[in-house]
């Protein structure tokens, strides 16, 4: 299996509440994602990093933010967390980017956060 | 906007064939991406097609119509563990992968 861990695997927190998630990655890959996944939408794109210290925006990025100071590990923070961030949050990794053809993710087996 | 379509939900039988279907309306095209994800677990990568045609591996074909934005996967000769959901992603003209919803498949003995 490819060595990308999430934690925590199952969080339930109240509104308001900070939360960061985990991703760490034991293959050395410089690409790293953070999707959520809910319920009749496609996986969407939080942010994502091209290396350490380098993080973008996706298609979802307001009330989240990312931290990447070393390659293996990659952190979303939910700043102040509401009831619509309830998901399955999957963190991804890529060897190549995006504009280098058959750009194949690795998930992580995902981090159910429930927001109360 | 940028679409991908596919069914929600489909059903078939052990050891039949079955064809998941997904249309796609993007800004520009630049791949076409199957996964495959178990209930509650990871996707994990199952192919990916960027030229019109046919790509096989073993029991699962996909095969891709640029001109028509249609792609398909084929699964062959199905098992109960190919009960899973399947996720068509398109990577567009600023190499953004956009992801439909899932087809969920149900195998029933």
């Amino acid at each position: 299996d490819a060595g990308i861990t999430q934690s925590p695997r199952h969080k339930v927190t109240e509104t308001g509440t900070p939360v960061t998630l985990r991703c760490h990655q034991t293959e050395n890959h410089r690409y790293m994602y953070w999707y959520r996944q809910d319920p009749g939408h496609g996986l969407r794109l939080i942010h994502y990093s091209y290396g350490v210290k380098d993080t973008d925006k996706g298609e979802v990025s307001d009330g989240y933010s990312v931290s990447r100071s070393k390659t293996e590990d990659f952190l979303l923070t939910l700043e102040s967390a509401t009831s619509s961030q309830t998901s399955v949050y999957f963190c991804a990794i890529s060897e190549l980017g995006s504009s280098s053809g058959a750009n194949v993710l690795t998930f992580g087996a995902g981090s159910r956060l429930t927001v109360l | 906007g940028q679409n991908i379509d596919q069914p929600t939900e489909m059903t078939a039988t052990e050891g039949a064939i079955v064809q998941i279907n997904c249309t796609y309306q993007t800004s520009g095209f630049n791949g076409l991406f199957w996964y495959q994800q178990h209930a509650g677990e990871a996707p994990t990568f199952l192919s990916y097609n960027v030229l019109d045609g046919l790509e096989e591996k073993g029991r699962f074909s996909s095969f891709l119509s640029r001109s028509k934005g249609y792609s398909y996967l084929l699964l062959k000769e199905l098992q109960m563990k190919d009960s899973a959901s399947y996720l068509c992603a398109v990577m567009d003209s600023n190499y953004q992968l956009i992801w439909g919803a899932g087809t969920k498949l149900i195998i029933k003995p």
